[in-house]
């Protein structure tokens, strides 16, 4: 099993729908939990970070966190083209041990 | 503004030539870490400082080796470059232990 496992995608949807990425981690101590954005041939950027359960929104961005479940979504809406990006899903292990997911791709078509 | 700084952005070298990347921040930022990503692949952590404290992940091979001679410069050094050591480079900062990390915006390594 992958310490961090998301949906490699693509995923597509419509300009102004909602994109729902979906993120699941193996180590059950993990207690910080992030999401970045990576243009093709760049690095990757922060966009929320979240470290107790429920939800956490900022602008159009929402995380929600279900560590009961392992599980972490970061939600977009009103999508726009230009947040078409792979999408990092990293998890603190603890000990500056970031691990991260392959990333989810995701294409808003307009 | 550019508050992590690499240095080339794009290299490229011989197989088994060694080859020097260079990170330095202004944030004056405890941990400093390097990644390697390769295509459509997850970025995967090599090591990292915590101020003069090296890390070393356990699978990180003998080739790659690292120094932060200040807080501000920490250099990746590829020993003996392979094919498969063609990837992008990340190196990030954090202030601390689980704090947020920043990304520089990498270092294109091609090995011919």
């Amino acid at each position: 099993q992958k310490e961090v496992e998301q949906n490699s995608g693509p995923l597509s949807v419509p300009e102004g729908a909602i994109a729902s990425l979906n993120c699941t981690y193996s180590d059950r101590g993990s207690q910080s939990f992030f999401w970045y954005r990576q243009y093709s041939g760049k690095s990757p950027e922060l966009i929320m970070s979240i470290y107790s359960n429920g939800d956490k929104e900022d602008g159009r961005f929402t995380a929600q966190l279900n560590k009961a479940s392992q599980y972490v979504s970061l939600l977009i809406r009103d999508s726009q083209p230009s947040d078409s990006a792979t999408y990092l899903c990293a998890v603190d292990r603890g000990n500056n041990d970031m691990r991260f997911g392959a990333g989810t791709r995701l294409t808003v078509k307009p | 503004d550019a508050m992590v700084i690499q240095n080339p952005r794009y290299q490229v070298t011989q197989f088994g030539k060694p080859v020097t990347l260079s990170c330095s921040q202004t944030l004056n930022h405890n941990v400093m870490y390097w990644y390697q990503q390769k295509s459509s692949q997850a970025p995967k952590l090599l090591f990292h400082y915590y101020d003069k404290d090296f890390n070393n992940e356990a699978d990180t091979p003998d080739n790659f080796q690292s120094r932060r001679p200040n807080t501000s410069f920490c250099f990746l050094d590829i020993r003996s470059p392979g094919l498969g050591d063609a990837a992008m480079y990340l190196c990030a900062t954090s202030r601390d232990s689980g704090a947020l990390q920043y990304f520089g915006p990498g270092t294109r390594l091609t090995v011919t």
